[in-house]
């Protein structure tokens, strides 16, 4: 079966702390994605990779990095997190040719 | 600019009964796929159905089908014989350039 894990489901973080997500695939795929989740505003593309050490921006990068140093991982990282970045954080790789997406369960932030 | 509308931001319907949901889209593209995605409370987010732009026949998926009308843009879900599993955020999408762009979700209540 597909899987994409991400490392942690809850996370509680002061502000200004740095904030690593990881997500890992076993698809073996080339794409994988970073998205933000926000009610009332559906699903916000923060980057995504195409590659091993590739990167694209998304609609929303400010405020996030991103690192793929391998293919089945790639980490998302708040250098100084804010609590506007409070949010449900989705990782999403291809599962075909046909664009749809496989997710992880998700990683809920909290910046307090 | 690509778009995803879904119009309806809430909707509940009587556990059995049969619930639409709306999704107007916006692309200049002739071939793509169409995507609903669901997502329970607290879980993971899933494929529902999909459907290719250039097939006239409605996908069906057991209790889920679509109508989808390519010249008005719209490409709407209907649940048949909802069942209390059916609670959730359901999300409208299209595949543009490698990327899925989103609608905002409609949160689907189920009545028992």
């Amino acid at each position: 079966d597909v899987k994409v894990t991400q490392s942690s489901r809850y996370l509680v973080k002061r502000t200004g702390e740095k904030v690593f997500l990881e997500c890992v695939q076993d698809m073996d795929h080339e794409n994988m994605f970073w998205y933000r989740q926000d009610p009332g505003l559906g699903l916000r593309l923060i980057y995504f990779s195409y590659d091993v050490k590739m990167k694209e921006k998304g609609d929303i990068p400010e405020g996030y990095s991103v690192s793929r140093e391998k293919k089945e991982r790639f980490s998302l990282i708040l250098e100084s997190a804010s609590t506007n970045q409070t949010s449900m954080y989705l990782c999403a790789t291809p599962t075909g040719l046909t664009g749809e997406l496989f997710f992880g369960e998700g990683s809920r932030l909290t910046v307090l | 600019a690509q778009t995803v509308t879904q119009s309806q931001p809430e909707m509940s319907v009587q556990e059995a009964e049969t619930v639409t949901l709306s999704c107007t889209y916006d692309t200049s593209e002739s071939d793509y796929y169409l995507f609903w995605y669901k997502q329970p409370p607290s879980r993971q987010m899933i494929l529902v159905i999909r459907q290719e732009a250039y097939k006239q026949q409605n996908a069906t998926e057991n209790r889920f089908s679509v109508n989808f009308q390519k010249a008005a843009k719209s490409f709407s879900l209907k649940i048949s014989d909802s069942q209390l599993g059916d609670a959730a955020m359901y999300f409208c999408a299209y595949n543009s350039n490698y990327q899925l762009i989103w609608g905002a979700g409609t949160k689907l209540i189920i009545k028992p």
